[in-house]
């Protein structure tokens, strides 16, 4: 299957502090990836929704201004941590989109482990 | 928009066991439907799908059956082994004709030797 690789898999920042997390799709293009959070032993929860070259669509109770999307290329988007608090502490996961003839399918990052001190 | 629910877990076995998890639907249409499994500390991988009524989606001895008339999609495996220990997340697109998947809460199997 296809590969989708999320860039730092675990990472401790301090409070107050900005943090980036990357997700690339290796081996195909993605104009269209996701961004969820993942709280301890529950779901996954959409953030927003990237596309290449336009602006990221939030979900409800996102605040954008804090979690700075930036779709910037076919393959890799980003997603930065403004001013980190420990409640930010949380699993972060994306997933990319492949839009295929036959299909579309989406495949997921190994997550993001973020833990503000 | 659409929505789903599954069994909570824990769900506990023993190596060789029969699993079942249920997850059922609501939805607009007869989207896709999915089920996905975490492994510790990792991400989501595909597990398996059905992309229309009656389909039958099958991988690594895990099967799940897309039946509209109970909008069902349970997840079952008739013999479980210690490396299936994960958590099960059952999902679906949020809209009809929409990518974007929304999850059910999933379900954490534990399974013991």
């Amino acid at each position: 299957g296809a590969v989708v690789s999320q860039h730092p898999s675990r990472v401790i920042c301090k409070s107050g502090t900005s943090v980036k997390i990357e997700c690339r799709s290796l081996d195909f293009q993605a104009t269209t990836m996701f961004w969820y959070r993942q709280f301890p032993k529950q779901s996954l929860m959409l953030m927003a929704t990237s596309n290449e070259g336009s602006k990221a669509t939030y979900e409800q109770g996102v605040e954008k201004d804090k979690f700075l999307i930036n779709h910037a290329s076919l393959t890799l988007s980003t997603l930065t941590v403004t001013s980190a608090h420990p409640e930010d502490s949380s699993f972060y996961i994306c997933s990319a989109l492949r839009q295929g003839e036959a299909n579309t399918e989406a495949f997921f990052g190994q997550g993001t482990r973020l833990t503000v001190v | 928009g659409n929505s789903v629910t599954q069994m909570e877990g824990p769900v506990t076995l023993s190596e060789e066991a029969f699993l079942t998890i249920n997850c059922t639907y609501t939805a607009t249409g007869y989207p896709s439907l999915f089920w996905y499994v975490q492994y510790p500390g990792e991400g989501l991988q595909l597990l398996l799908k059905a992309t229309k009524a009656d389909d039958k989606g099958s991988n690594k001895g895990f099967e799940a059956t897309y039946r509209k008339e109970t909008t069902s999609f349970h997840l079952e495996k008739g013999s479980v082994q210690v490396s299936d220990s994960a958590v099960y997340f059952c999902a679906l697109p949020m809209y009809s004709g929409y990518s974007t998947l929304t999850f059910g809460k999933g379900t954490m199997l534990l399974v013991s030797p």
